[in-house]
């Protein structure tokens, strides 16, 4: 079952622009975390915000976490090229490592 | 990070016929892994919870008789999907987590094409 929606499902930016892409869920959460997946190949795991956590930086990547709202952001800064991809949040609700996934946004970076 | 492996990353196969998938996690053991099915352009569904010693939990609407799921190890986990139909084909991925971190970490993936 998918855990909540993503928006926008379909971003196209210029290089060196911002991307923000917003998650929401369903459930009460442990942690959630954000993956980006190149065409047609595995996951990579890019940031994780915990439960208790607001925000949190890694990089050009800025996450945020409002649990009164079950909604987080991802927030990617200086944005290049080779950012173009999937991105999923997921959420683990018992810090099982079983994850719910969003349904996605779909990152274009133009050069 | 933690890496897991899947063999095979891709493979074609008769409608009928059945495939395994491996799931292997390299660098540290894995009491439970975890299988997913991703549709073009959709996201990923959580399929099973793969116990290492006891049966495999399916997620509601998996059909625990088509996708035989074996944990014989601490670091390998093996899907079959039976008698498989070109409505099977998709793309599986496997992911584990180790005690010593949070996050989950993901296989390459498989992309069953069942013709």
């Amino acid at each position: 079952s998918q855990q909540g929606e993503e928006d926008p499902q379909a971003l196209s930016i210029q290089e060196g622009e911002n991307a923000t892409m917003n998650c929401s869920y369903k459930t009460s959460i442990n942690n959630l975390q954000w993956y980006r997946q190149n065409s047609g190949r595995g996951l990579v795991h890019l940031i994780l915000i915990r439960s208790n956590e607001r925000e949190k930086h890694s990089g050009r990547l800025r996450v945020t976490l409002d649990t009164s709202k079950k909604s987080s952001s991802l927030l990617i800064t200086a944005s290049r090229a080779a950012d173009t991809a999937s991105y999923f949040c997921a959420t683990d609700s018992g810090n099982t490592g079983k994850l719910i996934f969003g349904q996605g946004t779909t990152l274009q970076v133009k050069p | 990070g933690a890496v897991v492996s899947q063999h095979p990353s891709w493979v074609i196969c008769k409608s009928g016929t059945s495939v395994k998938i491996e799931c292997r996690s390299l660098d540290f053991q894995a009491t439970t892994m975890f299988w997913y099915r991703q549709f073009p352009k959709q996201s990923l569904m959580l399929m099973a919870t793969s116990n290492e010693g006891s049966k495999a939990t399916y997620e509601q609407g998996v059909e625990k008789d088509k996708f035989l799921i074996n944990h014989a190890s601490l670091t390998l986990s093996t899907l079959t999907v039976t008698s498989a139909h070109p409505e099977d084909s998709s793309f599986y991925i496997c992911s584990a987590t180790p005690t010593s971190a949070p996050e989950a970490f993901f296989g390459q993936g498989t992309r069953l094409t069942v013709v």
